[in-house]
């Protein structure tokens, strides 16, 4: 495996339900992201882990609820999610030295909530 | 305000042409990185070229190249001798260095689709 991997790749749940979106990166970076996008909005970060550590939690709603184990693994904990949570989810991955960061992105989770 | 502005919800390229994908972008941050990525229907965000505010040149890769003009803050990027495979959604994102390495923003995307 190279570059950033997700899993799974589409998801139907329904409000009550609970799912894990997995991330992992194959790269070496020591940041890993969460991104959310939805139709005609621009991607709205989400959280950022900086050494296993979270750095940023964009006024997420606590129904999403993080988790990184190493500095290769990143989930994403879904729980009693609303319809407006249907969209893509996007995880990046970074070396994390400000000067080059460049976010390598996976091909995202596609969820549908019912 | 916005961040990233991208005026063109779609283009339309022939192929084997260039087209230009304009970009402009609002900081008042003196130290800034600016990104173009390529997502294709798959979903998957692929980085394509990047520009640093204190890069003299204009970056290129390949067939992608940023034209950077740092006065009208815009970063346009040029694709030339267009392929069908360039069909997708174009992103344009910035990162400013005061709120650190870890917040992009990125605008509303332009969706080229390249004619046979």
């Amino acid at each position: 495996e190279t570059g950033v991997t997700q899993t799974p790749r589409h998801l139907v749940m329904g409000m009550t339900n609970k799912k894990s979106l997995k991330c992992e990166q194959h790269l070496g970076h020591n940041a890993m992201y969460w991104y959310k996008q939805s139709a005609k909005k621009p991607l709205e970060l989400m959280f950022v882990y900086n050494f296993k550590e979270q750095t940023e939690n964009n006024s997420v709603p606590s129904r999403f609820s993080p988790e990184c184990p190493n500095s290769s693994h990143l989930f994403l904990h879904l729980h009693t999610l609303q319809p407006e949570d249907s969209a893509l989810y996007l995880c990046a991955s970074s070396q994390d030295q400000p000067s080059t960061d460049t976010q390598y992105f996976g091909p995202g989770t596609r969820l549908t909530v019912l | 305000a916005q961040k990233i502005t991208q005026t063109q919800p779609g283009m339309f390229v022939q192929e084997k042409e260039a087209v230009t994908l304009d970009c402009t972008y609002d900081t008042s941050d003196p130290s800034y990185g600016l990104f173009w990525y390529k997502q294709p229907s798959s979903g998957e965000m692929i980085f394509l070229i990047y520009q640093g505010s204190y890069d003299q040149q204009n970056a290129t890769e390949g067939r992608y190249s940023l034209n950077f003009q740092k006065a009208r803050k815009s970063a346009n990027l040029v694709i030339s001798a267009s392929q069908l495979g360039d069909s997708a959604m174009y992103f344009c994102a910035m990162r400013e260095v005061k709120t650190g390495a870890n917040n992009l923003f990125f605008g509303t995307g332009t969706r080229l689709t390249v004619i046979p």
